[in-house]
């Protein structure tokens, strides 16, 4: 079956534009993760969706992030205002429930100019 | 807080050469461990993981690691490498209660002809 697909594959943009990152699981995966990796480094956790609701989010920088399932599958990532230090690798994973392992997408890498 | 330590940046062996690549780790119950790897442009494959159990498992590609509590380790092993083992690898240890993963920064494996 499908994996874990994660559009754009690329994005560039500019400093304080507004930019959206989608992510589909795999089917039937309950649980979802956001994570970002920066150059040279492991990634880090973002955000983990059970379902619709946003189980932990500790891993948001600040406020002009922010993500959304809305209906348990698809999530977007959304990030306001962008500034040049959001230029990163964004990676999803999905897993069937918590606990179980993670699949990863093959990312979105943004580029903030 | 749960953290993973890979002591090694950057390791260069030759092919059909042995490998070992180490991985510390720092969580407060029993650990869910993980390996991936993850080649240019690729996204994370899952090499292995380690839940409960035989303290030595095996994952794809002749990859092994062995769980050691008492040195908080979990370190990936292989008897002879190819040429298309080059790429990073990260730990994991995932955090059952928070749904998320914290990564090592990574090891970049070089083979050598």
């Amino acid at each position: 079956g499908a994996g874990v697909s994660q559009t754009p594959s690329n994005k560039v943009t500019e400093k304080g534009k507004y930019v959206e990152l989608r992510c589909d699981p795999i089917s039937g995966h309950t649980a979802l993760y956001w994570y970002r990796q920066s150059l040279g480094q492991g990634p880090e956790f973002l955000i983990y969706f059970q379902g619709t609701g946003a189980a932990d989010d500790s891993g948001l920088p600040n406020d002009r992030f922010f993500a959304v399932r809305p209906e348990g599958s698809v999530s977007t990532l959304k990030i306001q205002r962008t500034e040049r230090g959001d230029s990163a690798v964004y990676l999803c994973a999905s897993s069937l429930t918590q606990a179980e392992t993670q699949y990863f997408g093959p990312g979105t890498r943004l580029l903030v100019l | 807080a749960q953290s993973v330590t890979q002591p090694d940046i950057h390791i260069t062996v030759s092919e059909g050469a042995s490998l070992e690549l180490r991985c510390n780790y720092s969580y407060g119950a029993t650990p869910y461990l993980f390996w991936y790897v993850q080649s240019p442009g690729q996204g994370l494959q899952l090499l292995l993981k380690y839940f409960s159990g035989d303290t030595l498992v095996q994952g794809i590609k002749g990859f092994e690691a062995e769980f050691k509590r008492s040195q908080s380790s979990f370190n990936l092993r292989k008897p002879s490498v190819h040429w298309s083992d080059a790429a990073e690898y990260f730990c994991a240890v995932y955090n059952t209660n928070a749904g998320k993963s914290t990564f090592g920064d990574g090891t970049t494996l070089t083979v050598k002809p």
